[in-house]
This record gives C-alpha cells, structure tokens and sequence, in this order.
C-alpha cells in the first residue's frame, strides 16, 4: 500500500542534542513538507521541498534543518538551537500535478524535552 | 495579516446534523480544504472548494462563498467516530496554505 511513515511515534530530547525525525513515502509525489502543531493554534509549516536536492524555508524555520537527497525521504534534524521544541511533528506530500495537490500526512512525532 | 478562524469547540448529538464554519482572511484566494484529525493521529483530507457553491461527499458537505470569505463543513448523521477535530485551510495567491486552529467537535450519544 502507498503511503507516507514516519518514525519515532514519540522521541525525547535532552538539553543541547540534535534529534531527528524520519519521514517516508511511496506515493511518488515530489512535494515534501514538514509542520509543527501546537495545542491550540493551526499547523505551522518549517520547511517543504518540490525536488530533490532543493528545499525552501517556512514560516518558523529557524532551529530546524532537513535534506532531500532521494524523492522518498525528507528526514527533519531539531537542533539544539530550537529552543522551545516540545510539540507533534507531521510530515506530509503532495503530487504537484494533481488538481487539488490535497496533502497526505503521516502519523506524526511527538517530540518531548527531558 | 492573514487569518483563518473556527469555532474551538462544538458539542453534538449522536445522529443529528452539525455546521462547522470556517471565515478567512487571505492575500489571495486559490482553494480551501477540510481535513479530519482524530486526536494524536493524522490529519485525512475531507473536502476541497475552488468555487462557490455546495460540495457534497456522502454525509459531509462543504460550502464556500469567496465574496464572503465563508465556508461550512456540514457533517449529517453524526456517529460517535466523528469526534475528532477539523481543520480548515486556505491556499493563497502565493499557493501557501494558511491553516485555522482547527474546531473540537465532540459528540454525545
């Protein structure tokens, strides 16, 4: 079945490490994008990427980092300069010749601070 | 700014009707969506209105007026598995999607 994994379900950081969050697709879509979700407030986009090799920031981009070396996977680093990182991760793809490039999302990661 | 607001919260009755609205405020206008999102899961796509008029998917319907910028998600029937919040979102003149906080809709039997 086509879809889109990410992996852990939950994952703790503790004080100055790096994390990183996986993401994964079969669907063959070229649109990658990577959200954070807040208690509260709407999906806040971080970064999405429409072709290997190529990504753009978002709109709270600042502490995070990813790649996209290979179509399928868009994997997302929390660094330790994201100060305030505790929150559910999704990731989702889209086909960009679809008429309503709807988003697929994956299961998310909840991110916690120890 | 740009802006999308939903109720934060609505109560309903197993096997009755319920009208989740949707108002935004976008520079530019290219489409609206309506997802699904049960707790601690992902969101699914529900719906999607490019033009005025109503939408409908077996017991959900959307609405959308672009002059009013004004949608509805209407959910008929309600089972106890549609608790779950629903999330509208706007595409831009920019094709960004701007996102509402989302609406809680419980459901009682």
């Amino acid at each position: 079945d086509g879809g889109i994994t990410q992996s852990p379900k939950y994952l703790f950081r503790k004080e100055g490490q790096n994390v990183t969050l996986s993401c994964e697709q079969n669907l063959n879509h070229d649109a990658m994008y990577w959200y954070r979700q807040d208690p509260g407030q709407g999906l806040r986009l971080i970064y999405y990427s429409q072709i290997v090799n190529d990504f753009q920031k978002g709109d709270i981009a600042e502490g995070y980092s990813v790649s996209r070396e290979k179509k399928e996977s868009f994997p997302l680093t929390v660094t330790s300069a994201q100060k305030n990182p505790t929150a559910f991760y999704l990731c989702a793809s889209s086909s960009l010749t679809a008429e309503t490039e709807k988003l697929f999302f994956g299961s998310g990661t909840q991110l916690s601070v120890l | 700014g740009q802006n999308i607001d939903q109720p934060t919260e609505m109560t309903a009755t197993e096997g009755a009707i319920v009208q989740i609205n949707c108002t935004y405020q976008t520079s530019g206008f290219n489409g609206l969506f309506w997802y699904q999102q049960h707790a601690g899961e992902a969101p699914t796509f529900l719906s999607y209105n490019v033009l005025d008029g109503l939408e409908e998917k077996g017991r959900f319907s959307s609405f959308l007026s672009r002059s009013k910028g004004y949608s509805y998600l209407l959910l008929k029937e309600l089972q106890m598995k549609d608790s779950a919040s629903y999330l509208c979102a706007v595409k831009d003149s920019n094709y960004q999607l701007i996102w509402g906080a989302g609406t809680k809709l419980i459901i009682k039997p």
